[in-house]
């Protein structure tokens, strides 16, 4: 089926390195996406990563790719306030082309 | 500013009504999605539209329906509203029919209260 699962929550000290976790269900899905998404506001695409990749390293950012377990996680380094937001994870299903969002990881960055 | 632009912000209606939402795709793109985001549920695919034509459909009940119109913008019409139904609704467009490496450009959102 189609189901992208992530932890709810994670709380972590400004400054410190988060680590948001996600498991996805098509080995198949060609692209995989992190998005943001800021009170009040949409979804902002953060980064993606093709399945051909095991690591993208953009700024702050790495984004890790285990594709024998269908695992993906987003690295952020040096935690900001104002990375305070929800994260969703997403694979792109390429039978249909549409995106499959998990539930959103809450992130809450303590002073 | 995304590109794609959604009407109304904000809309309260009370149980039984109709309603539409519209979506302005961000220039160029050919597909539109809709997504229904609830506390409970998440994020949900609703529909996708390509020029002008239905290419995929998700979780989308009966009341509701959509279209996209020659010009590209789309609306999807809520009827017969129910409280469950009160929910943020996204529209996001893409290129083409999968979008890209950069995945869809997403709208700020409707939110839809029924009382």
């Amino acid at each position: 089926g189609e189901d992208v699962e992530q932890s709810l929550f994670l709380s972590v000290r400004e400054g410190d390195s988060s680590v948001i976790n996600c498991t996805y269900t098509d080995s198949s899905s060609t692209y995989l996406y992190w998005y943001k998404q800021e009170p009040g506001a949409g979804l902002q695409l953060l980064t993606y990563i093709f399945s051909n990749m095991d690591m993208k390293q953009d700024q702050r950012l790495t984004v890790l790719l285990n594709k024998k377990d269908k695992h993906l996680s987003l690295r952020i380094a040096d935690t900001q306030t104002g990375d305070s937001a929800i994260y969703f994870c997403a694979e792109r299903m390429d039978s249909s082309y549409k995106l499959i969002f998990g539930s959103g990881t809450r992130l809450l960055v303590r002073p | 500013d995304s590109g794609v632009t959604q009407t109304p912000k904000h809309l309260i209606t009370a149980t039984g009504q109709r309603v539409t939402l519209r979506c302005s795709p961000r220039s160029g793109d050919l597909s539109v999605y809709w997504y229904q985001q609830s506390l409970d549920q998440g994020l949900q695919f609703l529909i996708q539209y390509y020029n002008g034509e239905e290419r995929a459909k998700g979780n989308i009940l009966e009341r509701f329906s959509a279209q996209q119109f020659p010009d590209l913008h789309s609306e999807l019409n809520l009827s017969s509203l129910e409280l469950g139904d009160s929910a943020l609704y996204f529209c996001a467009s893409s290129p083409q029919v999968g979008g890209t490496n950069y995945g869809y450009t997403f709208g700020s959102g409707t939110r839809l209260t029924v009382v």
